[in-house]
């Protein structure tokens, strides 16, 4: 199984800087990976697929980077709506063994 | 609008069973490749099952055995048949649609429904 691991556990960001969340594979995901927002009490929202691409109507100060085992989401000037938490998913293998990271969470500083 | 609604949930007693049905609306179901995801109380996602649209079938090791994914394309629904229960399957379950073309992201997600196993 492929593990993901995400760091920071926790950010805390003002409004208006930038915030940047890293995310680990165990072993090569190519650009398997995937970025989602979730908030209190919703279901999750994709972000980012194929490790760079925005999904549909996400604001371009989302973007994401990396490949093989290292990936990056960075939010390039935090609104107020963009608190909370987020999680890559990998889906690199076949048969599907999607795993997720365990979260960063950004809080208001 | 594209939707998906879940439904089924409640409480069940340990090795009881319980279906939870995902109802798809907007888009053609049938065309695409579904999930379900849980997400226990406080903790973060955990994939648990995928039928893709000609119906091939696949299970998170957790929950082999025990749940079973099927859909009815006429009725626009997906189903988790989940059987022999355990107090770790509790959780909120959310049915999510893939975005395919080997794009294994899930775009649209339902609003989850809660299934909690306790007696």
């Amino acid at each position: 199984e492929i593990v993901m691991t995400q760091s920071p556990a926790t950010l805390s960001v003002s409004p208006g800087e930038r915030a940047t969340l890293s995310c680990r594979a165990s072993q090569s995901i190519s650009s398997n990976l995937a970025w989602y927002q979730q908030k209190p009490g919703q279901a999750p929202r994709l972000l980012i697929y194929g490790a760079s691409t925005r999904a549909t109507g996400i604001p371009a100060r989302f973007s994401g980077s990396g490949s093989g085992t290292e990936f990056t989401l960075t939010i390039s000037s935090l609104q107020s709506e963009d608190f909370a938490v987020y999680y890559c998913q990998q889906y690199n293998n076949w048969p599907p063994e999607f795993t997720f990271g365990p979260g960063t969470k950004v809080d208001i500083k | 609008e594209v939707q998906l609604v879940e439904s089924g949930g409640g409480l069940v007693q340990p090795g009881g069973s319980l279906r939870l049905s995902c109802s798809a609306s907007g888009f053609t179901f049938s065309s695409y490749e579904m999930n379900w995801v849980r997400q226990a109380p406080g903790k973060g996602l955990e994939w648990v099952s995928y039928i893709g649209s000609s119906g091939t079938l696949y299970y998170a090791d957790s929950v082999k055995g025990r749940f079973t994914i099927s859909r009815d394309n006429a009725k626009n629904s997906l189903y988790l048949q989940m059987n022999s229960l355990r107090a770790e399957d509790t959780a909120v379950y959310y049915c999510a649609r893939d975005w395919g073309s080997y794009i294994n992201a899930f775009d649209i997600w339902g609003q989850g429904t809660m299934v909690t196993v306790s007696s």
